[in-house]
């Protein structure tokens, strides 16, 4: 049973192009994240939503759109795919907001070309 | 801001040598403290963690103690082993209100050879 998923592992897509990736955790969280990791293995916060509800944004354009549909999904939208988004996005769980560990899916590697 | 300072890698070791991965922070409030570990083409797992000054937490021969008084959380491993080759983060969740995502070192690249 993986506690935090998220499709698809890799993805290849072109400039321009709009695609989503999907997470679900059956942990029981409330909170879940989006992460970004570069390719120098840098790992930085992009949103983090509490029972549905968005609370951090940090800095990410305006293309990057988060979606909640419950609290145990957490999906990440992006338009318009521009060849600086290529990374790995990870999506994290937590209980609580505060003063928590986080646990991580395995990681999605786009590859925008 | 909160931030966590690691010490840049990569870091090559011979196998069963003495490991040390040296991690400063700097934190608003009174942050509980993590090492992450990220294995080749997998996700970050959590490998130890501290809640408090001068508690010390260990998993898989690995340790590190909150240092308040420094601001540090070193890890450290008695004898490493091929399979440890991974990359390290050290990270902080601080604990004031509001939403305190952890905040992450840059990582270190471990390779352990045999």
């Amino acid at each position: 049973d993986t506690a935090v998923s998220q499709t698809p592992k890799y993805l290849v897509t072109q400039m321009g192009n709009d695609k989503s990736i999907k997470c679900e955790q059956n942990l029981g969280h409330d909170t879940m994240y989006w992460y970004k990791q570069d390719s120098k293995k840098f790992l930085k916060i992009m949103f983090s939503y509490n029972n549905k509800e968005l609370i951090i944004n940090e800095t990410v354009p305006n293309r990057f759109s988060p979606k909640s549909p419950d609290k145990a999904h957490l999906n990440l939208h992006i338009n318009s795919l521009e060849l600086g988004d290529s990374a790995v996005y990870f999506c994290a769980s937590s209980r609580g907001q505060t003063n928590t560990e986080a646990f991580f899916g395995q990681g999605t590697r786009l590859t925008v070309v | 801001g909160d931030s966590v300072t690691q010490m840049e890698g990569p870091v090559t070791l011979s196998e069963e040598a003495f490991l040390t991965i040296n991690c400063t922070y700097t934190a608003t409030g009174y942050p509980s403290l993590f090492w992450y570990v990220q294995y080749p083409g997998e996700g970050l797992q959590l490998l130890l963690k501290a809640t408090k000054a001068d508690d010390k937490g260990s998993n898989k021969g690995f340790e590190a103690t909150y240092r308040k008084e420094t601001t540090s959380f070193h890890l450290e491993k008695g004898s490493v082993q091929v399979s440890d080759s991974a990359v390290y983060f050290c990270a902080l969740s601080d604990r004031r209100s509001g939403n305190t995502p952890l905040v992450f070192g840059k990582g270190t690249r471990l390779s352990v050879i045999a």
